[in-house]
C-alpha cells in the first residue's frame, strides 16, 4: 500500500514562530487531508487539498502532487497551535481507503 | 448539526466479551470508516462505507464486524475481545470528493 511519511516528527516552536511541516506520499493520489489532534484527542480537519494552495487564516498548506508531497505552514504560532498534525491521503485505487502518515508532534512555548 | 457522534466515550471490557461501538452522523455522508488509533502512531482503517449496505475491509479488519443499514449509522463489532485491541477507536464520515470529518473517538481497554 501506499506509505505516507511526515517530517519532522517532533517540534518545539516559541510562540510567533512560523513553521513549515512535510508530507511525502510514494505513489499518486486522488486526496489529501491535514488534520490537528489536539491535546483533548480530538481531530480536526484543517484542509482537503489534492493539489494547489490554500489558506486559512494563518494556516496554508500546498501540495504538489506529480512530485508527490505536501506542505502545512503555520505562521506566527500560537500555544493552541500545540498538537498533532497528520496527513492523511486516498490513493488512486480508491478515495475511502485512507492512508494516515505518524505525524509532526508540535509544542508551542509561551 | 452534531456531525459525527460516537458512544461511548470510555469502555472497559474483558477479554472474550463482545460489543458493539456506535457511530452515527447528521450530514447525509455516503461515506463512513472506522480507525484505530494506537500510541504514538498515526490512525489505521479498520472497515469503510461507501453507501447503506456497502461495507468493505481496510488494514486492520481482523476481530471486527460492521454492517450499514442506514445512511446514518454504521456500528462496529468486536467478536471476542482481546488485549490486542486496546486503543482508541474513530468513526469518520465524508462526502466525497471532500474532508472527512471525526468524531470524538472511543477509549477502549481490555483486561
Amino acid at each position: 500500500g501506499i506509505q505516507v511519511e511526515q517530517s519532522p516528527p517532533d517540534l518545539i516552536l516559541q510562540e510567533g514562530a512560523n513553521s513549515t511541516l512535510r508530507c511525502n506520499f510514494s505513489d499518486s493520489v486522488n486526496n489529501l487531508q491535514w488534520f490537528h489532534q489536539n491535546p483533548w484527542g480530538q481531530l480536526i480537519n484543517l484542509f482537503y487539498i489534492p493539489s494547489g494552495t490554500k489558506q486559512n487564516g494563518r494556516l496554508s498548506a500546498t501540495t504538489v502532487a506529480t512530485e508527490r508531497y505536501s506542505l502545512l505552514y503555520i505562521s506566527s504560532s500560537q500555544t493552541t497551535d500545540s498538537g498533532v498534525y497528520f496527513c492523511a491521503v486516498g490513493d488512486s485505487g480508491g478515495y475511502q481507503k485512507v492512508t494516515f502518515g505518524t505525524g509532526t508532534k508540535l509544542q508551542v512555548i509561551p | 448539526n452534531a456531525g459525527v457522534t460516537q458512544t461511548p466515550k470510555f469502555q472497559v471490557l474483558k477479554t472474550g466479551q463482545s460489543m458493539t461501538l456506535q457511530c452515527a452522523q447528521d450530514m447525509n455522508h455516503e461515506y463512513m470508516s472506522w480507525y484505530r488509533q494506537d500510541p504514538g502512531m498515526g490512525l489505521r482503517l479498520i472497515h469503510y462505507s461507501v453507501g447503506a449496505g456497502i461495507t468493505d475491509q481496510g488494514e486492520v479488519p481482523n476481530g471486527y464486524n460492521v454492517s450499514r443499514s442506514t445512511t446514518e449509522d454504521f456500528p462496529l463489532r468486536l467478536l471476542s475481545a482481546a488485549p490486542s485491541q486496546t486503543s482508541v477507536y474513530f468513526c469518520a464520515s465524508s462526502d466525497p470528493p471532500g474532508p472527512q470529518h471525526f468524531g470524538d473517538g472511543t477509549r477502549l481497554s481490555i483486561l
